[in-house]
């Protein structure tokens, strides 16, 4: 069965710090992989997705994901973080031909000033 | 993109009685899923509404507890039946709006937050 693995459940960072976030999956087969978030009060939004094609993902506000088939891994990343970050950030992945999208158990992110 | 809204955002329920979460979505949909957010836990995938039919389920989740409607291809229904503290959770709407995914992305609603006393 698939499952997703973040490692981090509560991240606080300054303003200006980088971020990396770490995602793992177990999967046999080809995937596709997504990273959420949800700001507070807000609902779930895409922030990125990896389908095919260039392993390095640009998504919105800045993020990026890598994805290394080897390692089972899709890290999102952030150089600079903003306030405005502060949510909770959430990796997900399904099986290639079939919509049932499986969830991490989601990362806190709390950005300071 | 799409726009879901969900009723209701949040309820306090007594055990042993049942809610209807409504979800509507301001355009058709080619799929509609509901997902339960436990506290503290991640988002799992209870039911697949199949539009003019019986949903479909995922392990651990039944109809009796669960039934779904989707009359048509923009509204579904979640009834949470007989209900117990362990019922509480925020419970989600969401849609693709084309194809699968692998082509498309999965939007979902703000959520209903269920208490069960």
């Amino acid at each position: 069965a698939q499952s997703v693995s973040q490692h981090n459940h509560h991240v606080i960072l300054s303003e200006a710090a980088s971020l990396e976030l770490g995602c793992n999956y177990s999967y046999g087969g080809t995937v596709n992989l997504f990273w959420y978030v949800q700001y507070p009060g807000q609902h779930l939004q895409l922030l990125l997705k990896y389908f095919s094609g260039d392993p390095l993902v640009k998504g919105i506000k800045g993020f990026e994901a890598e994805f290394i088939k080897s390692k089972f891994s899709f890290n999102l990343r952030k150089p600079s973080v903003q306030w405005s970050d502060t949510a909770e950030y959430f990796c997900a992945v399904n099986a290639r031909g079939y919509n049932k999208l499986i969830f991490g158990a989601g990362t806190r992110l709390a950005v300071h000033p | 993109s799409a726009v879901i809204s969900q009723k209701p955002s949040r309820d306090i329920c007594q055990r042993g009685t049942s809610l209807t979460i409504q979800c509507q979505v301001d355009s058709q949909v080619t799929m509609m899923f509901w997902y339960r957010q436990q506290p503290g836990q991640s988002l799992t995938l209870i039911a697949t509404a199949n539009q003019g039919s019986e949903a479909t389920y995922e392990s651990g989740f039944v109809i009796d507890k669960f039934p779904i409607s989707r009359p048509n291809l923009t509204f579904s229904t979640l009834t949470v039946s007989n209900m117990s503290p362990e019922d509480s959770s925020i419970y989600l709407c969401s849609v693709l709006t084309s194809g699968g995914l692998d082509t498309g992305e999965l939007f979902f609603g703000e959520g209903s937050r269920l208490t069960v006393l």
